[in-house]
């Protein structure tokens, strides 16, 4: 069974700040890994999406790479900003029909 | 092209109770799949549908049911409503080609509270 771990869970940081959200897989035989944004009470919305092939994908400030043999990813922020402020999750699928396997996610707070 | 549409946005329930809630998927997607997220919880997987019958089902017991239609919208079932039931459901489209299912796109969860 496919398990999902985010450390930290929870990260506090003056604006500015260059910071690494991390996330690990039980079982490296995953089709793609998603990263995710949730403000609080509401839906998600997807940042990043790596394929198994991949190493990388980058979008503006945002960097995630993907290490499948040994189970991680890492989510960069650059120049964090006050409205980085939310929680991050991390989600494996393995390609079927048995949906996403997700992290219990990590709260970030960026401080003005 | 619209994006999905998840309603109502809220509800409350007594326990016993039954609830449906429902989805409109992204244009362009068939497969519609469902999460349950408890309060400080990653979403926990439900099912998925695709081409009008569940392909996928995670760890929930049968009075959670659902349907998609042929537009690719879909509701969710629950019966006999119990207080863990207390969640956001989240639904999200997908397209899915052969067995594989794509990139996953969210709605913004309806908040069922059962008292």
């Amino acid at each position: 069974k496919q398990e999902v771990t985010q450390i930290p869970a929870a990260l506090s940081v003056p604006e500015g700040e260059n910071l690494v959200l991390n996330c690990s897989f039980t079982d490296s035989a995953i089709y793609n890994l998603q990263w995710f944004r949730q403000d609080p009470g509401k839906g998600l919305t997807s940042l990043l999406l790596i394929q198994s092939s991949q190493r990388e994908q980058t979008s503006g400030r945002l960097n995630a790479s993907l290490d499948k043999s040994s189970g991680r990813s890492t989510l960069y922020i650059a120049a964090s900003q006050p409205g980085d402020s939310a929680t991050y999750l991390c989600a494996v699928s393995g390609g079927g029909a048995d949906g996403l396997t997700f992290g219990k996610g990590t709260h970030l707070i960026i401080q003005p | 092209e619209t994006g999905v549409t998840q309603s109502p946005t809220h509800l409350i329930k007594t326990r016993g109770q039954q609830v449906t809630l429902r989805c409109s998927s992204q244009s362009g997607h068939n497969t519609v799949s469902w999460y349950q997220q408890a309060l400080g919880q990653g979403p926990q997987f439900i099912f998925q549908y695709y081409r009008e019958e569940e392909n996928g089902r995670g760890n929930f017991p049968p009075r959670f049911s659902g349907l998609q239609f042929p537009n690719y919208s879909s509701e969710l079932n629950v019966n006999a409503l119990e207080l863990d039931d207390s969640a956001l459901y989240l639904c999200a489209s997908s397209h899915q080609r052969g067995s594989i299912t794509g990139e996953l796109f969210f709605g913004e969860g309806s908040r069922l509270t059962v008292l």
